[in-house]
């Protein structure tokens, strides 16, 4: 149980293209998202919450409108890299927490590699 | 700010040894706090969780010790295997309503053969 997926793997674009990283809860409905983003040697820097409905909440320093982010259903959100540079390179990584048992644990995804060209 | 931190950035174990990975948290007002195991280009992997209301708890081959006053948390590995080896996180929820994850630095577990 709890598992996350998130598509896709990997993904090379160009610059000033969108991307487009969708996590799903597959066993478990998930009310809250976490967004996370990671560099090579580094730890996990928390982007963004998503709940499911609402608009996200935002990390100081993360631009909404460079980074959107949709919860628009229990087991579905989504994150839109938008027009995209070389320096949003990264590795993203999605988290869940089952909303109908209440536990707090953060069950993450597999991560998507972003190289932009 | 509050910070959750890690003592040792690597760490280097014999296999069949036993492990013992270190981290200090800042916030008082942490109360639950969880142990991942990160892969090489894989995301992290729940181990091993503890509340603030108890000072130790075990899984298979893991156990979490949580020292409170010294605001210390600690993961030990028994009888460490090769693949154990990854980068291995703290992550602490405090007081905010939505109970984000504060992650330490890591550390990376090496096991030699």
């Amino acid at each position: 149980g709890a598992v996350v997926s998130q598509h896709p793997s990997w993904v090379i674009c160009k610059s000033g293209t969108s991307v487009k990283i969708e996590c799903r809860s597959l066993d478990f409905q998930a009310t809250t998202m976490f967004w996370y983003r990671q560099f090579p040697k580094q730890s996990l820097m928390l982007m963004a919450t998503s709940n499911e409905g609402s608009k996200a909440t935002y990390e100081q320093g993360v631009e909404k409108d460079k980074f959107l982010i949709n919860h628009a259903s229990l087991t579905l959100s989504t994150l839109t890299v938008t027009s995209a540079h070389p320096e949003d390179s990264s590795f993203y990584i999605c988290s869940a927490r089952d909303g109908v048992s209440g536990k707090e644990t953060q069950y993450f995804g597999p991560g998507t590699r972003l190289l932009v060209l | 700010g509050e910070s959750v931190g890690l003592h040792l950035p690597t760490l280097s174990v014999q296999e069949g040894d036993n492990s013992i990975i270190n981290c200090a948290y800042s916030n008082s007002a942490s109360d639950y706090f969880i142990w991942y195991k990160q892969e090489s280009g894989k995301g992290p992997q729940f181990i091993i969780d503890i509340r603030s209301n108890m000072d130790k708890r075990q899984g298979q081959r893991v156990t979490v010790l949580l020292n409170k006053t010294v605001k210390h948390l600690s993961l030990q590995i028994a009888a460490t295997q090769p693949g154990d080896s990854a980068v291995y996180f703290c992550a602490e929820t405090g007081e905010t309503s939505a109970r984000q994850l504060t992650f330490g630095s890591g550390t990376q577990l090496t096991v030699l053969p």
